[in-house]
């Protein structure tokens, strides 16, 4: 089992649609909890970043986690043609020096 | 705030030459710069941590004496592929820790490697 798994899509939705990303994981130990957009051929973009569980909520997006179910999901709310991108999921444990990246989500949003 | 750059944003060589890619922090100063692999449709791979003024710390499976790594300054940090090989060809991205640690990480817009 892979410590990171994370549906790679494609995902389509119609605009203004509240769009939901997930990813699970198996390492207990995770602490950190990030999301990443990235547009095609560019690095990656941090979106948010969580401690524990709970929500976190950015303007259009919430971030949460399930600690107890190993499972983080982000949603997009109100859903733009410019929110057409990869969105990766991230996690570290607290004494880790790297963390480790989900492959993945293509989400394209239809106009 | 937070940005970082990366050059070339894209490269072709030939088979065994060597090829430099840089990365800096704009904005900020980056003690810690980590070196990512990216294959389509592929998650990042951890290269190596890169620390100011350190020796790298390269993850297991990878060649240290083939990816030379040097963080010469808290604003930069070069990856050299060392006779590069075709299977070397991949999409490169460096990045930046911020303050708030290893959790937030802020990523270059990578280096396209093709080797002929």
């Amino acid at each position: 089992q892979k410590e990171v798994e994370q549906d790679p899509g494609p995902l389509s939705v119609p605009e203004g649609a509240i769009v939901s990303l997930n990813c699970t994981y198996s390492n207990s130990a995770f602490q950190y909890f990030m999301w990443y957009r990235q547009y095609s051929r560019k690095g990656p973009e941090l979106l948010m970043y969580t401690y524990s569980s709970g929500n976190k909520e950015d303007g259009r997006f919430t971030a949460q986690v399930d600690k107890s179910s190993k499972y983080i999901s982000l949603f997009i709310r109100d859903s733009q043609p410019s929110d057409s991108a990869t969105y990766l999921c991230a996690m570290s444990a607290v004494r880790d020096d790297k963390i480790i990246f989900g492959k993945g989500t293509r989400l394209h949003i239809l106009p | 705030g937070a940005v970082v750059s990366q050059h070339p944003s894209w490269v072709i060589c030939k088979s065994g030459t060597s090829v430099k890619i840089e990365c800096r922090s704009l904005d900020f100063q980056a003690t810690t710069m980590f070196w990512y692999r990216q294959f389509p449709k592929q998650s990042l791979m951890l290269m190596a941590t890169s620390n100011e003024g350190s020796k790298a710390t390269y993850e297991q499976g990878v060649e240290k004496d083939k990816f030379l790594i040097n963080h010469a300054s808290l604003t930069l940090s070069t990856l050299t592929v060392t006779s590069a090989h075709p299977e070397d060809s991949s999409f490169y991205i460096c990045s930046a820790e911020g303050l708030a640690g290893v959790y937030e990480q802020y990523f270059g817009p990578g280096t396209r490697l093709t080797v002929t």
